[in-house]
């Protein structure tokens, strides 16, 4: 499978606990984006890398949001202090160099804060 | 700032008949507008995209969209829509200008409904 996938699918976790999702782009694609949707509401960004570097950053992402791509392949998108209002689904998409290029998603990771 | 409005929480169609699903766009510059779909429990898939050039863009899956400048309107069409079409559809816009950053902006999505 050469598409975009994400790791957990599903995360359940207390308010308070600290959780931290996994991506893993399209292997020939350098840039990598994070978004969040809610429910009724489309994708909103958040993030974005090219190669490693943390290009641009939403207002959507707190203090306590961190993402790293720390070798330019997978990225890691860690939430601190985990709140209700941050029960959402995180996804994650790649593309390739150029602004023309569309953006491949993967399935995303659904998290339940309780 | 860009944004993008679908003004259709749903649409229903019989199948074998024409759809339309809307969207309007804003942007400071000249856009880049995309339609990708989601089904449940799968990620949003890449349908077609316009940049430049012919108004009218195919896609995958036989659909199409009108890019429309004055009317700053991007429309999905199908001229003869199938029951496996049903599921939600989302418009996103990027600026081409250097402000626009890289992301995409969607709307908030219409739940397309194909009944036999």
């Amino acid at each position: 499978d050469t598409g975009v996938s994400q790791d957990p699918r599903h995360k359940i976790t207390k308010r308070g606990q600290n959780v931290t999702f996994r991506c893993d782009p399209i292997s020939e694609h350098n840039r990598l984006y994070w978004y969040r949707q809610t429910l009724g509401q489309g994708p909103e960004f958040l993030t974005y890398f090219q190669n490693e570097a943390q290009l641009e950053k939403s207002r959507l992402l707190s203090d306590r949001f961190s993402a790293e791509r720390p070798k330019g392949s997978f990225s890691t998108l860690e939430i601190q202090r985990t709140e209700q209002g941050d029960s959402a689904m995180y996804l994650c998409a790649s593309s390739l160099l150029g602004r023309r290029d569309e953006q491949y998603f993967g399935p995303g990771t659904r998290l339940t804060v309780t | 700032a860009q944004s993008v409005a679908q003004p259709e929480d749903q649409v229903n169609v019989a199948e074998g008949n024409p759809l339309t699903v809307k969207c309007t766009y804003s942007v400071s510059g000249n856009p880049y507008l995309f339609w990708y779909v989601q089904y449940p429990n799968r990620g949003l898939q890449f349908l077609l995209k316009y940049i430049t050039g012919d108004n009218l863009v195919k896609g995958s899956y036989g659909f199409e969209a009108e890019f429309n400048k004055s009317q700053t309107s991007f429309h999905l069409k199908k001229p003869s829509a199938l029951v496996s079409d049903s599921a939600l559809y989302f418009c996103a816009v990027r600026d081409r200008l250097t402000g626009g950053g890289n992301k995409l902006t969607f709307g908030t999505g219409t739940q397309l409904k194909v009944e036999l």
